[in-house]
């Protein structure tokens, strides 16, 4: 079975550019979560969205960060404008559902880097 | 700060040694979860323990829940170069899961 998928595997860009993660979960996964690890800060979830809605942006750091969920099959979470200290590893994880017993599945993410 | 306090931040121990992982905090969750993480790769999880008092056993790991859901730890026995890896604890609450810094783990040979 395929699991998460992320794209791109990395990425490089100046600071000031559009930074567009993509994730696809897998599939009848009602839940897909966004996270980020830093050496700093360990992995912070960022947002979540269920059955493609979003229900819980609190961990969006700013503005500038944006996550859409189009249909069941696609996520994206997007950066405009990065900046230097938006470097970190981002992750996407998907869940059949959130009780308690549920594990998260997660992708292999995306290393960023911002110059 | 981190909701989930983590000890020790790192570990390297020889092979056949046994090791512990703590993971407290001063809230409760439904659920605690331990993953694992190598380099390159996101977590995969090992174990969830549910019932305060609860041990569950995977293999070389034993995982343990603390009477109040409050903390757990992670044991192994009889470390290996395969268990090298970076041990993430997760506390499950309201639909969502808080991550401890992790605890990385170097087995040599």
């Amino acid at each position: 079975d395929a699991g998460v998928i992320q794209s791109p595997r990395h990425e490089v860009t100046e600071m000031g550019q559009e930074v567009t993660l993509r994730c696809k979960p897998i599939s009848g996964h009602d839940y897909l979560f966004w996270y980020r690890q830093t050496m700093m800060r360990g992995l912070e979830l960022l947002i979540y969205f269920n059955n493609n809605v979003p229900i819980d942006d609190s961990g969006m750091p700013e503005d500038r960060f944006s996550a859409k969920m189009p249909n069941a099959s696609f996520s994206t979470l997007k950066i405009q404008p990065s900046e230097p200290r938006d470097s970190a590893v981002y992750f996407c994880a998907s869940s059949p559902r959130t009780d308690s017993n549920q594990p998260q599945h997660f992708g292999d993410g995306t290393r960023l880097s911002i110059l | 700060t981190q909701l989930l306090e983590q000890s020790p931040q790192f570990l390297s121990i020889q092979e056949g040694e046994n090791l512990t992982v703590y993971c407290n905090s001063s809230s409760v969750f439904s659920s605690l979860q331990w993953y694992r993480q190598e380099p390159g790769e996101g977590p995969v999880l090992l174990v969830t323990v549910v019932t305060g008092g609860e041990v569950k056993k995977l293999k070389r790991l034993t995982f343990q829940f603390g009477d109040a859901r409050k903390d757990s730890s992670l044991h192994i026995t009889a470390a290996q170069p395969g268990d090298t890896g970076l041990y993430l604890c997760a506390g499950a609450r309201r639909n969502k899961l808080s991550f401890g810094a992790g605890t990385t783990v170097t087995v040599r040979a």
